[in-house]
């Protein structure tokens, strides 16, 4: 019964495709987030979506967008593939409104860009 | 926005010795501030969090101290063991409709 669960683990793909990764908690939380895990394994957000109501990260490029289909899923498509964007991406999840109490995370989905 | 410092970036601690890391945030507004643990090739996980409104907390060999004056909070490991050896992330939130900010991590070994 895993708590977040991101598919896929492992994606390598070329530059200049796009990819998505997909999200989806069982916890019944209402907020959910992406972050970037860099090299330096620096965990900065991405973004946050809570009651459909989306918070961007003023430096997340707009070749990245969310998907949000239903309050348990939140996905990440990412257009036009660049090198920088060679990361973890972990998928998280709270509950008790926006930005309340413990964040439980996906296991991580490690994007190597060629 | 709000912004997390974190020091030391590495740390070695032999096993049996005790361990602290300190963050500082500058949003006087922040009222949570938890600390996560990162094992390598997994998920970062809560091992301890603390509120505005008190000053320490404890859980086991791992403690938490909160300065809202000085802005600046400590995670304090004792009697450490090989086991403890991770990536400790410190992180805050401030009030409002802020996501949490992490502080960029320590690298803790614990050499046995």
């Amino acid at each position: 019964d895993t708590a977040v669960s991101q598919t896929p683990k492992y994606l390598v793909t070329q530059m200049g495709n796009d990819k998505s990764i997909k999200c989806e908690q069982n916890l019944g939380h209402d907020t959910m987030y992406w972050y970037k895990q860099d090299s330096k394994k620096f965990l900065k957000i991405m973004f946050s979506y809570n009651n459909k109501e989306l918070i961007i990260n003023e430096t997340v490029p707009n070749r990245f967008s969310p998907k949000s289909p239903d309050k348990a899923h939140l996905n990440l498509h990412i257009n036009s593939l660049e090198l920088g964007d060679s990361a973890v991406y972990f998928c998280a999840s709270s509950q008790g409104g926006r930005y309340t109490g413990e964040l439980f995370f996906g296991e991580g989905s490690r994007l190597t860009v060629l | 926005g709000e912004n997390v410092e974190q020091h030391p970036s590495t740390l070695s601690v032999q096993e049996g010795d005790s361990a602290v890391i300190k963050c500082t945030y500058s949003d006087s507004a922040s009222n949570y501030f938890p600390w996560y643990k990162q094992e390598l090739g997994k998920r970062p996980q809560l091992i301890i969090d603390i509120r505005s409104n008190v000053g320490e907390k404890k859980d086991q060999r791992i403690a938490v101290t909160l300065n809202k004056t000085a802005k600046h909070f400590s995670l304090h490991i004792t009697e450490t063991q090989p086991e403890d050896s991770a990536v400790y992330f410190c992180a805050a939130r401030a009030s409002g409709n802020t996501p949490l900010v992490f502080g960029k991590g320590t690298r803790l070994s614990v050499i046995a």
